[in-house]
């Protein structure tokens, strides 16, 4: 059974860099078809996509945070990662990793089916 | 980069029949066959219920169902059961500038 499981630091002070890492486990990172995505979850509010990684490197971010983001791979241990730069306490949020299916040509794919639990952010001083 | 529009909240008794809708553009909804919708009970993380439109995973009680019509897409909860009581947000690819976008999410109470 595929899991994922986040890590990071909770607690990030303002204009800093958020960084967190995904840990995959019971699969390989390497699987061809899967990317592997971050999504994010304000207090109380809706999911927003961050970006998603293929295990080549290839990358696709959210127009609206792509200025900020980096995502990045590391195959020998199963990882991927995020950074998020100058934060500001809008950024705080449960950050959660997932395993997203994309195949953009006939018949397509789009869609997250594994996910992590998730990891509270929260950006303050 | 707008979400999709989904009603804030819905409710219905055990037993009963609910629809959620999901509401997008012909860029995204209207254009491709690939809409996602997404079951979260609270301090927990999204669990995959419908992707494809109408698809089910393996293990979705079949009670769920999805539907698109035009730039609307719909998720259906038949037989509604007390376990059902989540917040549901649809997802749909929107194209090669945009990618994905999420809808608000929906609160589902089951009376």
């Amino acid at each position: 059974q595929l899991q994922l499981q986040e890590s990071g630091p909770g607690l990030v002070k303002p204009s800093e860099t958020l960084s967190l890492t995904c840990t995959v486990s019971g699969g390989s990172i390497s699987s061809s078809s899967y990317y592997w995505g971050w999504i994010r979850q304000p207090p109380g509010k809706g999911l927003e996509w961050i970006g998603s990684i293929y295990y080549s490197g290839s990358t696709y971010y959210n127009p609206s945070l792509k200025s900020r983001v980096t995502i990045s791979v590391d195959t020998s241990k199963n990882q991927f990662s995020l950074k998020l730069s100058s934060v500001t306490a809008a950024d705080t949020a449960v950050y959660y990793c997932a395993r997203h299916w994309i195949q953009l040509w006939l018949p397509g794919k789009y869609y997250f089916d594994y996910w992590g639990q998730g990891t509270l952010v929260t950006v303050s001083s | 980069q707008s979400a999709l529009t989904q009603p804030a909240s819905v409710s219905g008794s055990p037993g009963q029949s609910i629809t959620i809708s999901c509401t997008g553009t012909s860029s995204d909804v209207g254009s491709y066959n690939l809409v996602s919708w997404y079951q979260q009970h609270p301090g927990k993380a999204p669990k995959l219920m419908i992707y494809e439109v109408s698809k089910r995973p393996s293990g979705v009680s079949n009670r769920f169902s999805g539907s698109k019509s035009g730039n609307t897409a719909s998720l259906t909860i038949s037989g509604l059961q007390a376990e059902d009581e989540a917040d549901y947000y649809c997802c749909s690819y929107a194209g090669s500038s945009t990618w994905g976008v999420f809808g608000g999410g929906t609160k589902l109470t089951v009376l």
